[in-house]
């Protein structure tokens, strides 16, 4: 089975720009879960998607948003960047009960940088 | 706040010497914790949870609702526990990290 993918592995962009963030789950896992993962702040929640549907939300800004295909892939998205949002964002999916369990299956991550 | 606290940034120690990462929670519910491992260059991966209490690589980590901590520990660390550990709580549908403990083992 192929593992979580995520495109773009880096990316550099300027504050005010905005960048969109792609994952592709494991096949068959429908849930899937966005972090931000910064070496001061460890990994903070910012959403998670099941079925298309957002189910949870974690304390960012509205410029963080996210959205889930009905293949269960998923994007995620920072409006108007700001040099704080550098960080490496991972994605991780899991199996319809996995959340609960806590078998997260993550991705390499995007490493974005704002200058 | 509903928190997950691993007091130590980074641990440091020789090989063949016990090892405990701290991880403390609070939590108001029933908590299912679990340890996270982050090896160089590798992707964040699933180390142990509580519910299944049992040994991985040598770890164990006991879930102590008293003292509301779920500290990993092996008694005797060996050079490729070098790693970054993270300890999360779960049971409302979604995964709350610590700040992680970097383990260094040295020769």
């Amino acid at each position: 089975k192929a593992g979580v993918t995520q495109t773009p592995r880096y990316l550099i962009k300027t504050r005010g720009q905005q960048v969109t963030l792609s994952c592709s789950p494991i096949s068959g896992h429908r849930s899937v879960s966005w972090y931000q993962q910064t070496p001061g702040q460890g990994l903070q929640f910012l959403f998670e998607y099941f079925s298309e549907t957002q189910r949870n939300k974690g304390n960012f800004p509205g410029r963080f948003s996210g959205r889930q295909f009905s293949n269960s892939r998923s994007e995620m998205n920072v409006s108007t960047l700001e040099l704080g949002d550098s960080a490496l964002y991972l994605c991780a999916s899991s199996s319809p009960a996995g959340v609960d369990t806590g078998e997260l299956f993550f991705g390499e991550g995007s490493r974005l940088t704002v200058l | 706040a509903q928190r997950v606290t691993q007091p130590e940034k980074l641990l440091s120690v020789f090989k063949g010497a016990p090892v405990e990462l701290k991880c403390n929670y609070s939590y108001s519910g029933s908590p299912e914790l679990f340890w996270y491992v982050q090896y160089s260059r590798q992707r964040l991966q699933l180390l142990l949870r509580h519910i299944s209490r049992e040994s991985i690589k040598g770890f164990t980590a006991d879930l102590n609702k008293g003292e509301t901590s779920f500290h990993l520990k092996k008694p005797f660390a060996q050079e490729e526990d070098s790693a970054m550990y993270y300890c999360a709580r779960g049971g409302t549908d979604k995964l709350i990290f610590g700040t992680g403990t970097r383990l260094q083992v040295f020769p």
